[in-house]
């Protein structure tokens, strides 16, 4: 399968600690964003990478909230001390940016579902 | 700035009813316009897409016209399945924003009643 993969796809965890998500993208993108979507929402947008390099960060994204994609491939999504109002999906998505033939399409992965107790 | 706005839902039909979920947009620039559906517990999956002005995109019976003059894409199928049942988002993304980022509708949730 060449999509968008997420990893882990659940994770509960207790109030206060810390997870990590992974995101491998399609191979050939060099674009790769993270959203977050609560039940009943849609997806809100939280950082995107071109290749390695951190390019926008929203204001959402709180300082307890990194991501990093040190290789311009996978990405990782960390949060530390978690809080229950962190308890959503996080939806990884990648695209290949720059030429004509570009139409902004975005790929998405199946996402990691956080539930903080 | 860029927006999307789509009906609110739920929307109830009964299978084989016709389906329309409106989505109308603005942008300052050249948008590309998207649907995307959502599965229960699954993640975002493209539906359809239109690049251009009188661009029609099709994909498992649904379409949507992209009409630059009423600023809309609506969403319709002829005959909804019960498996249709899903959230549906319209989104853009303008060409002339270096990010790409995708502006999304709020989602439309069908259910389709057997």
């Amino acid at each position: 399968d060449t999509g968008v993969s997420q990893d882990p796809r659940h994770k509960i965890t207790k109030r206060g600690q810390n997870v990590t998500f992974r995101c491998d993208p399609i191979s050939e993108h060099n674009r790769l964003y993270w959203y977050r979507q609560t039940l009943g929402q849609g997806p809100e947008f939280l950082t995107y990478f071109q290749n390695e390099a951190q390019l926008e960060k929203s204001r959402l994204l709180s300082d307890r909230f990194s991501a990093e994609r040190p290789k311009g491939s996978f990405s990782t999504l960390e949060i530390q001390r978690t809080e229950q109002g962190d308890s959503a999906m996080y939806l990884c998505a990648s695209s290949q940016s720059g030429g004509l033939l570009n139409t902004g399409e975005l790929f998405f992965g199946e996402g990691s579902r956080l539930t903080v107790l | 700035g860029n927006s999307v706005t789509q009906m609110e839902g739920p929307v109830t039909l009964s299978e084989e009813a016709f389906l329309t979920i409106n989505c109308t947009y603005t942008a300052t620039g050249y948008p590309s316009l998207f649907w995307y559906v959502q599965y229960p517990g699954e993640g975002l999956q493209l539906l359809l897409k239109a690049t251009k002005a009188d661009d029609k995109g099709s994909n498992k019976g649904f379409e949507a016209t992209y009409r630059k003059e009423t600023t809309s894409f609506h969403l319709e199928k002829g005959s909804v399945q019960v498996s249709d049942s899903a959230v549906y988002f319209c989104a853009l993304s303008d060409r002339l924003d270096s990010n790409y980022q995708l502006i999304w509708g709020a989602g439309t949730k069908l259910i389709i009643k057997p």
